[in-house]
């Protein structure tokens, strides 16, 4: 099945920074990549997700880029704000017969601590 | 839209009982997903259910059970609770469960003791 590894386990910067989170997932025929953000006592919130059809996306100061050929995929966070701080968590749709049937398969999560 | 809904929020069980849990979708999805999320294992997919079919499973135990109804609400039920158990019980609705958008409910945190 389906595997992601997500890096690093925790980040901290200072506000204005950018931040990059990366991972990989193994079987290359999944063609879903969602983020999620989650804050303390709430559900995943999803921020950005793309593609396999993409390489790229971008929200405001969010952005995911995609490598298929490498089989990873990155956030990026620009101009962080002490609002950011959460856990971010991506995902990969792990595929049985080319269908997904709701199952996503996540990455271990990222401890972002934006500092003011 | 209302969001996804889960009742309820919080549960505090003993060893050997049995608990249900509930999740609304959002207005218009029929696609269910159930996720455990504890600190050692992260988020793992339970099962997902779309109309009123179980079409997904994850590697759980069969302890743990779920249903859907017409309306596409789901419950899941854990039986003869372990200690393990403990964890926050998510779900997530989407329109069709195919490669869809997945939005998530707050959660039930469920205690065993």
């Amino acid at each position: 099945g389906e595997n992601v590894e997500q890096h690093p386990s925790t980040l901290s910067v200072q506000e204005g920074d950018s931040a990059v989170i990366k991972c990989t997932y193994s079987d290359s025929a999944s063609n879903y990549f969602p983020w999620y953000k989650q804050e303390l006592g709430k559900g995943p919130q999803l921020i950005i997700d793309i593609r396999s059809n993409v390489g790229e996306k971008k929200d405001q100061r969010i952005a995911v880029t995609l490598n298929k050929t490498a089989k990873h995929f990155s956030l990026h966070i620009t101009e962080t704000q002490p609002e950011d701080s959460a856990v971010y968590f991506c995902a990969a749709s792990s595929l049985i017969g080319g269908t997904s049937y709701g199952k996503l398969t996540f990455g271990q999560g990222t401890i972002l601590t934006v500092h003011p | 839209k209302a969001g996804v809904t889960q009742t309820p929020r919080y549960l505090i069980k003993t060893r050997g009982q049995q608990v249900t849990l509930s999740c609304s979708p959002i207005s218009g999805h029929r696609s269910v997903s159930w996720y455990q999320q504890t600190p050692g294992q992260g988020l793992q997919f339970l099962f997902e259910y779309f109309s009123e079919t179980q079409r997904n499973k994850g590697n759980f135990p069969g302890r743990f059970s779920g249903r859907q109804f017409s309306n596409s609400r789901s419950e899941m039920n854990v039986s003869t609770l372990e200690l393990g158990d403990s964890a926050l019980y998510l779900c997530a609705s989407s329109p069709s469960g195919i490669v869809d958008t997945q939005y998530f409910g707050p959660g039930t945190r469920l205690t065993v003791l």
